[in-house]
């Protein structure tokens, strides 16, 4: 079993909709949870970290839930720029270790 | 400017030969990771380095060979060259304090083996 797992997508969804992102884990010791963006032939840049209590970040909301291993998404009101893909993220290794371990993506495109 | 780069950018060789990547970051982070990406795969470590002369195999190390004599730099070698080895490679960096934890990829390096 893939130690991160994601829905590939696409999801094509027009202007303004509400889209949501889910993600599992399999390593439950896993310390720290994180969305990454990568646009086309681009590299990865940092969204957001995820916390147990639920973050929001302007339009973007994640949720983890260490019991069920699962981690989310949420984009409201997408626009056009948000199209890219959304990698779930999970940092293993206790103390100040730790490798970033990369969910293979789900591919996003807002339409007009 | 601070950041991280990597060089080059673009890179065709031809099967067996040796090729290096090069990587360098201006944070000073102590830890260095080497990842491939491709298609239907995602991002797959290769190699990490926590220190300057402490290096380890990531999921996928064989073929490759790391060091880091210098914190800031973190060269990546491909001894031979082999077709599947056609990848885009990113290098990335973080620093001791997982609190502080950054996306911190460069650019990428697209590398064709013929």
């Amino acid at each position: 079993r893939k130690e991160v797992e994601q829905d590939p997508g696409p999801f094509n969804v027009p202007e303004g909709a509400t889209v949501a992102f889910n993600c599992t884990y399999s390593n439950s010791a896993s310390q720290s949870f994180f969305w990454y963006r990568q646009d086309c032939r681009k590299e990865p840049k940092l969204l957001m970290s995820v916390y147990s209590s639920g973050n929001e970040d302007g339009r973007f909301t994640a949720q983890l839930n260490r019991a069920s291993q699962y981690i989310s998404l949420l984009i409201r009101d997408s626009k056009l720029s948000d199209s890219a893909t959304y990698l779930c993220v999970v940092l293993n290794g206790g103390g100040s270790q730790g490798n970033l371990i990369f969910g293979k993506g789900t591919k996003l495109s807002v339409k007009p | 400017d601070a950041g991280i780069t990597q060089s080059p950018r673009y890179k065709i060789t031809e099967t067996g030969r040796q090729v290096t990547l090069m990587c360098h970051q201006t944070w000073s982070h102590s830890y260095m990771f080497w990842y491939r990406q491709d298609l239907g795969h995602g991002l797959r470590l290769i190699y990490y380095s926590a220190a300057a002369d402490i290096t380890d195999k990531g999921e996928v190390p064989d073929g490759y060979v790391v060091s880091r004599s210098k914190t800031e730099n973190f060269p990546l070698t491909l001894e031979s060259a082999t077709r599947s080895q056609t990848s885009v490679y990113f290098c990335a960096s973080r620093p001791r304090d997982r609190g502080r934890l950054r996306g911190n990829f460069g650019p990428g390096t697209r590398l064709t083996v013929t």
